[in-house]
């Protein structure tokens, strides 16, 4: 039973295309990531929502918008994407022990 | 802000010999800190985790750390690696209030035999 999952693991598509990941976690956790691991292993926070209410937002362009529709799931969705969007993002969880976060196994998306 | 370094891009040890990974943060009080590792193709997991108490936390995989405040260090160190604990290891700092966590560049771990 996977506890943080994440489809699709592989994304290829062309600048200017949008595209969607989405995220569920089976951990009954109240708060959830978006993580974006660069091509030099770089992993910096992008957004975090507790309990479905945005708690994080980074700076990073508005063309990233997540949606989280109940506790267990928060999607991530890219507008117009460009060459630089091309990196693994990782969905996370945490209970009410800040930094304890359990990880999926990444999406990787490359941007042609 | 916060800041985490980790000075050693690669390590290479032999299998069964000991090992010590390098952290160190920037913060301007007590901080959250963390080890997490990272396999080929997978996402990070905790191995273990400060938040306060005794100085030499106890993780999975027969790993530990110690937090040395006047050095701000978290050094992770296991003394007989296995050829499995091949891998990236990244050191987090987080803060008190909040679930931001801050990651370290990484380390990757190679274990030779």
């Amino acid at each position: 039973d996977t506890a943080v999952s994440q489809t699709p693991k592989y994304l290829v598509t062309q600048m200017g295309n949008d595209k969607s990941i989405k995220c569920e976690q089976n951990l009954g956790h109240d708060t959830m990531y978006w993580y974006k691991q660069d091509s030099k292993k770089f992993l910096k926070i992008m957004f975090s929502y507790n309990n479905k209410e945005l708690i994080i937002n980074e700076t990073v362009p508005n063309r990233f918008s997540p949606k989280s529709p109940d506790k267990a799931h928060l999607n991530l969705h890219i507008n117009s994407l460009e060459l630089g969007d091309s990196a693994v993002y990782f969905c996370a969880s945490s209970s009410t022990r800040p930094g304890e976060l359990f990880f999926g196994e990444g999406s990787r998306l490359t941007v042609l | 802000a916060q800041s985490v370094t980790q000075p050693d891009i690669h390590i290479t040890v032999s299998e069964g010999a000991s090992l010590e990974l390098r952290c160190n943060y920037s913060y301007g009080a007590t901080p959250y800190l963390f080890w997490y590792v990272q396999s080929p193709g997978q996402g990070l997991q905790l191995l273990l985790k400060y938040f306060s108490g005794d100085t030499l936390v106890q993780g999975i995989k027969g790993f530990e750390a110690e937090f040395k405040r006047s050095q701000s260090s978290f050094n992770l160190r296991k003394p007989s690696v296995h050829w499995s604990d091949a891998a990236e290891y990244f050191c987090a700092v987080g803060a008190r209030d909040g679930n931001k966590l801050v990651f370290g560049a990484g380390t990757i771990l190679r274990v030779k035999s």
